[in-house]
């Protein structure tokens, strides 16, 4: 079926030290991704995105990558910090990209 | 600027109940859009309005739930009669211009509904 899913339920990393976050997907016609981040309480927070004619973009300390032959998208984040430690999800634009697809989330903890 | 706001904050209901939930956007967002997460499992779209008008429904789950945005400005989802199964998590987003890839859509802090 079309989903988005995550190899792994929960990552914890120590602080400072560099974050990756997998996900799968299975639409071979998404061509949008982003990645969100949401902290207890709180709706989902934008990160960062990446369309399909990219493998990678970066933003402030976030680096997106989208492998297309595999169909797999990660979120490397840099320098863990204790303010990173959050549920991340990442989602595909289907549908002229006004319907996310969403995957189950990987709880990030981060490790004084 | 208020961001996408949602109320109640907690909603706890008995089975058979109705129940309203409110959505009030970024304003001046034409677009908004209702999402749910229950219990465990992902995040899924429900539906989507340009300013009043549905632009696509083609997530609500059955015809227990209603959404409405009356002048396109809020919005409101009802569900009625409320089932254990609705419980979860609802969002709602909304962004300025074109789909969610041409602008950021902002999510609001969601509403818990515990059916019981």
């Amino acid at each position: 079926g079309e989903s988005v899913g995550l190899h792994l339920p929960t990552l914890s990393v120590q602080e400072g030290d560099n974050s990756i976050i997998n996900c799968a997907y299975s639409n071979s016609a998404s061509d949008y991704f982003i990645w969100y981040k949401q902290e207890s309480g709180k709706g989902p927070q934008f990160i960062i995105d990446i369309r399909s004619n990219m493998d990678k973009r970066q933003g402030q300390r976030v680096t997106v990558l989208l492998n297309k032959t595999v169909k797999h998208l990660s979120l490397q984040i840099a320098a863990t910090q204790p303010g990173d430690s959050a549920v991340y999800f990442c989602a595909e634009g289907s549908g002229g990209y006004n319907k996310l697809i969403f995957g189950a989330g990987t709880r990030l903890a981060v490790h004084p | 600027e208020a961001g996408v706001t949602q109320f109640p904050s907690h909603s706890v209901i008995e089975k058979g109940q109705t129940v309203t939930l409110r959505c009030d956007p970024i304003s001046g967002h034409d677009n908004l859009y209702w999402y749910r997460r229950v219990m465990g499992k992902e995040i899924k779209f429900l539906l989507h309005f340009v300013k009043e008008s549905k632009q696509d429904e083609s997530g609500m789950p059955n015809n227990r739930f209603l959404a409405e945005r009356t002048g396109g400005t809020y919005s409101t989802l009802k569900v009625q009669p409320a089932e254990l199964e609705d419980s979860g998590v609802y969002f709602c987003a909304s962004s300025s211009q074109g789909g969610i890839s041409n602008t950021e859509a902002f999510f609001g802090q969601g509403t818990r509904l515990t059916v019981v």
